[in-house]
């Protein structure tokens, strides 16, 4: 597998429902980052979350992290239909001082109204 | 957050020819990057550029690529001759002050290579 996976690769969910997605990695990371893709539109930044960090909240964003299982996990509370989009996870990995990030492939995710 | 502008938003050219491709970040910023994201696929980081040299750059990144930062502010990549497999989204991204921060990207440039 590589660095950066995210699964469910997709997730169809109604209006005010909670969205999990979840992220594995594979190596020593500095940080982990969330962002969103609205189809073909630039990447949007949700939230990092520290090696050192084990939960962060931004709004309707909750971030964990698991560093014992190289995973985390991006809940979004009470969806709305404009959640909807791919959301990718980013690893900048330990060792690197300048900010290199590796994606996984991304959960898109589609909320109906 | 004070934006990336990219341009031009969709440039088509031909087989073989040279693409340069903009980016508008903060001028003062320090840390710069393009990734680029072909389509229905992941983003892949290309390269980093720190105080105006490259940092990092990946298996992609080969010889065809060069990016530079020619008057201070503008930030380009440069593709000398370009193939089908470079059609794709080409990213820029600033970092606020380097490793271990926030990336922020911009709007991107859609490549179509014929």
């Amino acid at each position: 597998s590589q660095q950066g996976e995210e699964d469910p690769q997709a997730l169809s969910i109604q209006e005010g429902e909670n969205a999990t997605m979840n992220c594995s990695y594979k190596t020593s990371i500095n940080n982990l980052q969330w962002y969103r893709q609205n189809s073909g539109r630039g990447l949007v930044h949700l939230i990092l979350i520290r090696s050192n960090e084990r939960e962060k909240h931004s709004g309707r964003l909750r971030v964990t992290l698991d560093t014992s299982k190289k995973s985390s996990s991006l809940l979004i509370t009470a969806s709305r239909a404009a959640d909807t989009a791919s959301y990718f996870c980013a690893t900048d990995v330990s060792g690197t001082s300048y900010g290199k990030l590796t994606f996984g492939q991304g959960t898109i995710l589609t909320v109906h109204p | 957050e004070p934006e990336v502008t990219q341009t031009p938003s969709h440039q088509v050219t031909q087989m073989g020819q040279e693409v340069i491709l903009r980016c508008v970040p903060i001028s003062n910023h320090l840390y710069f990057y393009w990734y680029r994201q072909i389509l229905g696929q992941k983003v892949e980081f290309l390269v980093s550029f720190y105080n105006n040299e490259i940092s990092e750059k990946s298996e992609i990144f080969d010889d065809q690529f060069s990016v530079e930062r020619p008057d201070g502010s503008n930030f380009t990549l440069k593709i000398r001759s370009t193939k089908l497999e470079d059609s794709a989204m080409y990213f820029c991204a600033r970092g606020l002050a380097g490793g271990g921060n926030e990336q922020f990207f911009g709007p991107g440039t859609r490549l179509t290579v014929l």
